[in-house]
């Protein structure tokens, strides 16, 4: 099972402030990696695919970037809305999806 | 507008079964793998099953394998998860989720998700 370490657990900033998160492979996962959006009480929701390609009506303030086992989700100026925990996801070992256990991007 | 409803959670103790299903609309069901992820109270996410569009590939977590069976009616728009022996562990939030696909390649991503429904197991 391929492991996906986030960090940092949670991260504190202020609206209009650059937000970086990190996902670590614990093998190459090629670019096969996603990350999602989850707010309380709902659904997760696709931000970005194979590390670098936004989906479908994601804002262009969202960005990934990675390869291997290392990568990161930018967003480059924080709305009010995007205060959410996000997760990453690898497909390169299709049998066994996983996740990573998340980051919380908080309010300062 | 694609939509995903959940139903079929409750209370039931360990051991128990329960059988999970999940009405689709809006996208050509058939067309797409579907998968089952839950996520338990306060925690992360965790896959637990995916199937394929015509119904004859499945595969599942190490942690749900020989306890768990995903299924599909493509007649009638829907997926099911079928759940024996269940334990304390299995205690979640149980979401549907249809792959992704995108210019003509699906990803084993996940794009729509339903609003879950709550398994709880306990005695």
């Amino acid at each position: 099972e391929i492991v996906l370490t986030q960090s940092p657990a949670t991260l504190s900033l202020s609206p209009g402030e650059r937000a970086t998160l990190s996902c670590r492979a614990s093998q190459s996962v090629s670019s096969y990696l996603a990350w999602y959006q989850q707010k309380p009480g709902q659904a997760p929701r696709l931000l970005i695919y194979d590390a670098s390609n936004r989906a479908t009506g994601i804002p262009a303030r969202f960005s990934g970037s990675g390869s291997g086992t290392d990568f990161t989700l930018t967003i480059s100026s924080l709305e009010p809305e995007d205060f959410a925990v996000y997760y990453c996801q690898q497909r390169s070992n299709w049998l066994a999806l996983t996740f990573g256990g998340g980051t919380k991007v908080e309010i300062k | 507008e694609v939509q995903l409803v959940e139903s079929g959670g409750g209370v039931v103790q360990p051991g128990g079964s329960l059988r999970l299903s999940c009405a689709a609309s809006g996208f050509t069901f058939d067309d797409y793998a579907m998968h089952w992820v839950r996520q338990a109270p306060g925690k992360g996410l965790e896959w637990v099953s995916l199937i394929s569009g015509d119904g004859g590939s499945t595969y599942y977590a190490d942690s749900v394998k020989g306890r768990f069976t995903i299924s599909r009616d493509n007649s009638k728009n829907s997926l099911y998860l079928q759940m024996n022996s269940l334990r304390t562990e299995d205690t979640a939030l149980y979401y549907c989720a249809k792959g992704y696909c995108t210019n003509g390649v699906c990803l084993y991503y996940f794009d729509y998700w339903g609003q879950g429904t709550l398994v709880t197991v306990s005695s």
